[in-house]
């Protein structure tokens, strides 16, 4: 069965330093990729995507992921975090396979200390 | 203003009781979706709707059941058949390719 994993489950940094979350997938069709983020009390909210072209895509708050398509990786970074993006960060796929939704990951817990 | 709203933000029901939670959208989308998150396991999908009228089961429909016969509204029933229901639950559309999210319901089952 296809599935997203996220190797990464609760990572704790200090503001300013760089952030790198892993997403693997377990497909070979085409896909379509997404971050999304879930700050504590609020609506899950997209950070960005990926559908075609340019396989590094740059999304909000200095977001950006970058798809590797031959190690079916799609890595989220931000060279540099503050204490706001203490949040959870979820990636999502969605794979050519006739059902059009998305195969979440586990999540992970991002933690920035001040 | 457009978005999906979803209520009530807290649920309380006892073992054996079926409860519907509602999820309505006015982003005139036609596709809608149930997911289930519950900790370190991300989001899984329960039902999902492409058009009014029909939907699909998702990876984890045991427990529970759907209706579509509004485009705006997709609410979702946890009966009492479903073994482990407290959980949140996120309702979402999807429109341009990708899904909007809800606030959320919190179901709790004791």
């Amino acid at each position: 069965a296809q599935s997203v994993s996220q190797h990464n489950h609760h990572v704790i940094l200090s503001e300013a330093a760089s952030l790198e979350l892993g997403c693997n997938y377990s497909y070979g069709g085409t896909v379509n990729l997404f971050w999304y983020v879930q700050y504590p009390g609020q609506h899950l909210q997209l950070l960005l995507k990926y559908f075609s072209g340019d396989p590094l895509v740059k999304g909000i708050k200095g977001f950006e992921a970058e798809f590797i398509k031959s190690k079916f990786s799609f890595n989220l970074r931000k060279p540099s975090v503050q204490w706001s993006d203490t949040a959870e960060y979820f990636c999502a796929v969605k794979m050519d396979t006739g059902r059009r939704a998305l195969t979440f990951g586990s999540g992970t817990r991002l933690q920035v200390q001040p | 203003d457009g978005g999906i709203t979803q209520s009530p933000k807290y649920l309380f029901r006892k073992e054996g009781q079926n409860v519907t939670l509602s999820c309505e959208q006015n982003l005139n989308h036609d596709a809608m979706y149930w997911y289930r998150q519950d900790p370190g396991q991300g989001l899984r999908l329960i039902y999902y709707s492409q058009i009014v009228n029909d939907f699909q089961k998702g990876d984890i429909a045991e427990g529970y059941s759907v209706s579509r016969e509004k485009k705006e509204s997709f609410p979702l029933t946890v009966t009492s058949a479903q073994k482990n229901p407290t959980a949140f639950y996120l309702c979402a559309s999807r429109g341009q390719g990708e899904q909007y999210f809800g606030p959320g319901t919190r179901l709790t089952v004791t």
